[in-house]
Parts: C-alpha cells; structure tokens; sequence
C-alpha cells in the first residue's frame, strides 16, 4: 500500500526534552511537509522540503528542526526551544506542481504532549 | 502574504438539512482546494477547482470557484452523520511551489 506513516501515534515527553517524529513516505513524492495543529485551528506549516537534503522554514520554524537525507523521510524535532510543543503534528507529501499547488497526502498524524 | 478566510468558524445542524461553508480571498487565486477531518483523523483531500465559475460534485457535495476567482463554497445537501468533520479550504502560496495556505476550517456536528 502507498502512504504516509507517522509514528508514533502518541508522544509524551517531560519539558525540556528534544523529541523527534518520524514521517515516511512511499509515494515517491519529492515534497514533504510538516504542519502543526492546535484544538479549533487550521494547519500551520512548520517546514517543508522540496528534493532531499533541501528544506525551507514555514511560518512556524522557531523551535523545531528538520532532516531530508532520503526522499522517503523527513523527520522533525521538537526542540526544548519550543515554547508551546504540546500540539498535533501533521506530515504531508505531494508532487510538485509549480504555482498552482498540488493535493497533499497526509500521515496519521502525532499527538505530542509535552508536561 | 497570501491569506484565505473560512466562515463559519462552526455549524450544527440536524440531520437532513443542508451546510455550507465559504472561503474568501482578497487576491485572484489560481486553484482551491478542498479537505476534510474527520474528528481524530487527519485530512484527506476532497477536490480541486481551477476554473472561473468553476462547479463540481460529488455525490451531495457542491464545490463552486467564484467567477473572479477570489472566493470558493461548499455545500452539502441533507447531511448525515457520516459528515461531521472539518472542512479546510486551501490555496496556493504563490511565492512557495508546492505550498498550500489552509482556512482555519468550519467544524460540522450533525445532530441525528
């Protein structure tokens, strides 16, 4: 089956811990993306990678950081820098389709709590 | 840089009757896209709009692309309970190829 895998499922780390999520993808998709969402808000891109060993901050870079050494996978850390990393982590790959954007596939997800 | 507002923020409704959310644009976009969450879940992409006056369905979805291409609905005839979820619109950062900007989304409850 062709997807998105995101493990684990559920994260819980005490503050002041780095934590890495994991995300592989076997689309054969060049771009990969990392979104954050919070209860009653929409996704807010956090960093994405459009060919392997690139990637480029989103709106929410600060705290968090990123690895593109295989086109499959592109895991992010959460940082002791982040100030709010309770939240839950979406991966996404597409194709790309310049200018225009192209359909997202999405991962399961990861719940991080962070106490 | 590129922004794109969802309304409403939230809909209940009973079950059968019909829901529509809206995103809006200050800016002539070149596509929409459309997804939906499930509660729990993650999103999964519903369609794509690129034309003006662009009108799609499926099934008891109505997905329409304003004619300026600055605004985009969609609507949903006698929803049912398998419905509920967030519907986010998402459009094209320009400026990033590949990128999406995501609405804040509508949540829809659907009470049977």
């Amino acid at each position: 089956d062709g997807g998105i895998t995101q493990s684990p499922k559920y994260l819980f780390r005490k503050e002041g811990q780095n934590v890495t999520l994991s995300c592989e993808q076997n689309l054969n998709h060049d771009a990969m993306y990392w979104y954050r969402q919070d209860p009653g808000q929409g996704l807010r891109l956090i960093y994405y990678s459009q060919i392997v060993n690139d990637f480029q901050k989103g709106d929410i870079a600060e705290g968090y950081s990123v690895s593109r050494e295989k086109k499959e996978s592109f895991p992010l850390t959460v940082t002791s820098a982040q100030k709010n990393p309770t939240a839950f982590y979406l991966c996404a790959s597409s194709i790309l389709a310049p200018g225009t954007g192209s359909e997202q596939y999405f991962g399961p997800g990861t719940r991080l709590t962070v106490t | 840089g590129q922004q794109v507002m969802q309304i409403p923020q939230y809909q209940h409704v009973q079950e059968g009757e019909d829901f529509t959310t809206y995103c809006n644009s200050s800016t002539t976009l070149s596509n929409i896209q459309w997804y939906k969450q499930r509660p729990g879940g993650h999103p999964v992409f519903l369609i794509q709009l690129v034309k003006s006056g662009e009108v799609k369905k499926q099934k008891r979805l109505t997905f329409q692309f304003g004619e300026a291409k600055k605004n985009s609905s969609l609507h949903i005839t006698a929803t049912q309970t398998t419905d509920v979820g967030t519907y986010f619109c998402a459009v094209a950062n320009g400026g990033s190829q590949g990128n999406l900007i995501f609405g804040k989304g509508t949540k829809l409850s659907v009470k049977p």
